[in-house]
């Protein structure tokens, strides 16, 4: 199966520093990613998506670059706050709206 | 914005016996739902894709028998983890799409938190 037996990369970043999360990908057909926040016991929610027709999309506090020459996603939060410590995980999609989820990184955020 | 529910929670059973995890989508109709089920500190593995009144399709490595999902309705996918063993103790989290548009974001539920005694 996908993703099975990875442990999760651990960042850690000083309060109101800037983070940025990467995430290799796999298929180069992919053309739809999302990146999204886990908290701890909770299912996944929507941050930011960006079709492979773009390498780049910004959202409140959050940029998403995207770099199809080397499968390579990284996801940029400005001014990171303590609220944002969490699992974040970046998903391809692929023919029949199927996501798979890359390995995830933990953050914490130091107050 | 969707709604994914899902429950139980949190659901504890003795080894050998069957466990029902429900996931409703509560403001739209989902043709499509996936189940995924995550180890700790690990990331989500797709385990199948289940579309309304069809036989879900499931991921390799992944035993159809031991893992029985119906999706009866629009808004409802229900994952029976049958005969369930104490490896089978996971978190399971099932997500939709309303299958409007290719590439349209999946909306999650809150997870089961499976423990097998």
């Amino acid at each position: 199966g996908e993703n099975v037996g990875l442990h999760l990369p651990t960042l850690s970043v000083q309060e109101g520093d800037n983070s940025i999360i990467n995430c290799a990908y796999s298929n180069s057909a992919s053309d739809y990613f999302i990146w999204y926040k886990q908290e701890s016991g909770k299912g996944p929610q929507f941050i930011i998506d960006i079709r492979s027709n773009m390498d780049k999309r910004q959202g409140q506090r959050v940029t998403v670059l995207l770099n199809k020459t080397v499968k390579h996603l990284s996801l940029q939060i400005a001014a990171t706050q303590p609220g944002d410590s969490a699992v974040y995980f970046c998903a391809e999609i692929r023919t029949g709206n199927q996501f798979y989820f890359g390995t995830g990184t933990s953050l914490t955020v130091i107050p | 914005g969707a709604v994914v529910s899902q429950h139980p929670s949190r659901v504890i059973c003795k080894s050998g016996t069957s466990v029902k995890i429900e996931c409703r989508s509560l403001d739209f109709q989902a043709t499509t739902m996936f189940w995924y089920r995550q180890f700790p500190k690990q990331s989500l593995m797709l385990m199948a894709t289940s579309n309304e009144g069809s036989k879900a399709t499931y991921e390799q490595g992944v035993e159809k028998d031991k893992f029985l999902i119906n999706h009866a309705s629009l808004t409802l996918s229900t994952l029976t983890v049958t005969s369930a063993h104490p490896e089978d103790s996971s978190f399971y989290i099932c997500s939709a799409s309303t299958g409007e548009s290719y590439n349209s974001p999946l909306h999650f539920g809150n997870g089961t938190r499976l423990t097998v005694t």
